[in-house]
């Protein structure tokens, strides 16, 4: 076990609705990512969290946000969801910024 | 754009039968290559962190080997068992301002049969 959480497990939304997801990080682990892992594909880097302040981000539109909290949980959100942002996402949490990466389970999100 | 790439696709191997997968990998601007195994509904483990090149890393039966000059990584399993079974991923972490980033390949999918 890695000590990383995510909740919900799974989500259903519709598109246009919003969703958030949650992640709990390792206790001492300053550093958050988040990555979307659609079918058949490795998962891609959404963004970065460190002290919670935003510290890079790939290529994905603004709708993609995020939040990082001092009690080491961490948030992502998604607004007007498209069809295509159907995936699992994965959190990852590490004691810095270039460090192994810890992941939680996942977040499976449909958007029908 | 970085590339990494994994190969094979997926590998079905015998019990005790040894086997290797590829990961190629952008060979400027290298920072670290990162190997994990990740179980059907579990999640990803890491398993090596590799920064030097001719680096060598072992756990248990399975060791792994860097080439950044080249731009390649290969993971060893020697003796094969069922509980194996899982997807192997790499992913490149880049130097400079995205070096907390992961690249990631799309995986191995290894099926190791009793």
């Amino acid at each position: 076990e890695t000590g990383v959480t995510q909740s919900p497990t799974h989500l259903i939304k519709t598109r246009g609705q919003q969703v958030t997801l949650r992640c709990s990080s390792q206790s001492g682990h300053n550093t958050v990512s988040w990555y979307q892992q659609a079918l058949g594909q490795g998962p891609q880097f959404i963004f970065q969290y460190y002290r919670e302040e935003e510290n890079g981000r790939g290529n994905f539109p603004p709708r993609f946000s995020g939040l990082q909290f001092p009690n080491y949980s961490s948030e992502l959100n998604v607004n007007a969801l498209e069809l295509d942002d159907s995936a699992l996402y994965l959190c990852a949490s590490s004691p810095g910024t270039s460090e192994t990466q810890y992941f939680g389970p996942g977040t499976r999100l449909l958007v029908l | 754009i970085l590339n990494v790439e994994q190969s094979p696709q997926s590998l079905h191997v015998q019990e005790g039968d040894s086997t290797n997968f590829t990961c190629s990998f952008p060979s400027s601007n290298f920072y670290a290559l990162h190997w994990y195994r990740w179980e059907t509904a579990k999640s990803p483990e890491a398993l090596f962190v590799m920064t030097l090149n001719g680096d060598e890393k072992k756990k248990g039966r399975i060791s792994a080997t860097l080439n950044t000059k080249e731009g390649y990584s290969y993971l060893y399993i020697k003796g094969s068992q069922p509980e194996d079974s899982a997807t192997y991923l790499c992913a490149f972490a880049s130097g400079g301002t995205s070096y907390g980033k992961l690249t990631f390949g799309q995986g191995t999918i290894l099926t190791v049969h009793p």
